[in-house]
């Protein structure tokens, strides 16, 4: 069963400090990670893809990195505003290509305090 | 990126009344959907997903007499939860998938049932 584990559940950092959440997951076959940011009474938002082990992608403050076993979404000095619940997802590859569902984590609440 | 509306945004209802929401892939054509439920604290549980013009595949556990699923066309799928109880208040999300593996969600539909 494919499984996705987020942790810390919740992380509280000062403006300014820098820090990184963690995906661990187990996949039958990794067709892709992905990291969504969610605000509070609102839907998801897409941040990054990953496909294979080893890749990286960066936005703003924001680094996503990659290994066979785990994901971690760096953040480089935060400020308020990256306040949010940060999800993880993976999707196995199945038969029905890009249709095989979603498996999300709980998410890390993340506060960032001025 | 890809943007997907849902409506209404909010619905209070009586037990044992009908409800519809509406999803909407507005800049792009979305061949797939999926209709979640997240619970407060909880991570997104996918219900379904709809394919434009053919009957949604349901997740198990999941009622399909009881949460009907409309994918009429490639920008609009529609969830009606019929006979609404109680317990079936929670916040419901809807994405869409553009050509690639990504999906993009909806703001989320946060139904009450009185």
């Amino acid at each position: 069963e494919d499984q996705v584990t987020q942790s810390p559940e919740a992380l509280r950092l000062q403006e300014g400090e820098s820090s990184s959440l963690n995906c661990s997951y187990t996949v039958s076959g990794l067709r892709g990670l992905f990291w969504y940011r969610q605000d509070p009474g609102k839907g998801p938002e897409f941040l990054f893809t990953l496909y294979s082990a080893g890749e990286e992608k960066e936005k703003e403050r924001l680094k996503a990195t990659l290994t066979k076993k785990e994901s971690f979404l760096h953040i480089t000095a935060p400020k308020p505003e990256d306040s949010a619940t940060y999800l993880c997802a993976v999707q196995a590859v199945g038969r029905n290509s890009g249709n095989t569902p979603l498996v999300f984590g709980k998410g890390t609440r993340l506060s960032v305090i001025a | 990126g890809a943007v997907v509306s849902q409506h209404p945004s909010r619905v209070i209802c009586k037990s044992g009344t009908s409800v519809k929401i509406e999803c909407r892939s507005l800049d792009f054509q979305a061949t797939t959907m999926f209709w979640y439920r997240q619970f407060p604290k909880q991570s997104l549980m996918l219900m379904a997903t709809s394919n434009e013009g053919s009957k949604a595949t349901y997740e198990q556990g999941v009622e399909k007499d009881k949460f009907l699923i409309n994918h009429a066309s490639l920008t609009l799928s529609t969830l009606t939860v019929t006979s609404a109880h109680p317990e079936d208040s929670s916040f419901y999300i809807c994405s869409g998938k553009t050509g690639g593996y990504e999906q993009y969600f909806g703001p989320g539909t946060r139904l009450t049932v009185t």
